[in-house]
């Protein structure tokens, strides 16, 4: 079956500007993660939802980063106000439930920020 | 907090030597371990947890709780191990929360050279 998938690929967008980067989870799986992977930095954590509770966002580094996720689906982490330090790939994973499930990532989204 | 440490950023064997990747983490709780690798152009994937003491491609890790490591092994290194590897923790807190986040290391570049 289909995996995660993610939209754009790669965005590149000038300093200060919004953007919206969008992630499909595997059909069925309740739990949504999302990741940044940056040169020096490695995978960090940013946000984390399952089913209807709150989403976990202890990971977000400021306050320009928001997510949702509507319908327990789909999910968009949105970047306000972008900066040059927010330039890296972001991931998106998702698992059947929350727990030591695997975890299944997206191709990643691209981000630069000019 | 929560620590996930891979010392050597870059790793170079030949085909047929064994091969070790080191991980040591730190974690307040019942950790849960895993392995992801990322071959060049594909996405991160899960290679094994601790939990289910498996072996795949050939690779093993053993959690050893007094040493906090769970280093990744594979006796004889083959061309198409080469790729990044990631070491990863979960698992459940002291104070009885879960942690459904990954924490990752820095990563391991392991190149297998012919």
């Amino acid at each position: 079956g289909a995996g995660v998938s993610q939209s754009p690929s790669n965005k590149v967008t000038e300093k200060g500007k919004d953007v919206e980067l969008r992630c499909d989870p595997i059909s069925g799986h309740t739990a949504l993660y999302w990741y940044r992977q940056s040169l020096g930095q490695g995978l960090e954590f940013l946000i984390y939802f399952q089913g209807n509770s709150a989403p976990d966002k202890s990971g977000l580094p400021s306050d320009r980063f928001s997510a949702e996720r509507t319908g327990g689906s789909v999910s968009t982490l949105t970047i306000q106000r972008t900066q040059q330090e927010d330039s890296a790939v972001y991931l998106c994973a998702s698992s059947f439930t929350a727990g030591a499930y695997e975890q299944y990532f997206g191709p990643g989204t691209r981000l630069t920020v000019t | 907090a929560q620590r996930v440490t891979q010392p050597e950023k870059l790793l170079s064997v030949f085909k047929g030597a064994p091969v070790e990747l080191k991980c040591n983490y730190s974690y307040s709780g019942s950790p849960e371990l895993f392995w992801y690798v990322q071959y060049s152009r594909q996405r991160l994937q899960l290679l094994l947890r601790h939990i289910s003491r498996e072996s795949i491609k050939g690779f093993t890790a053993d959690l050893n709780k007094g040493e906090t490591s769970f280093h990744l092994k594979k006796p004889f290194a083959q061309e198409e191990d080469s790729a990044m590897y990631y070491c990863a923790l979960s698992g459940t807190l002291n104070s009885g929360g879960s942690n459904y986040k990954l924490t990752f290391g820095k990563g391991t570049l392991l190149t297998v050279n012919p």
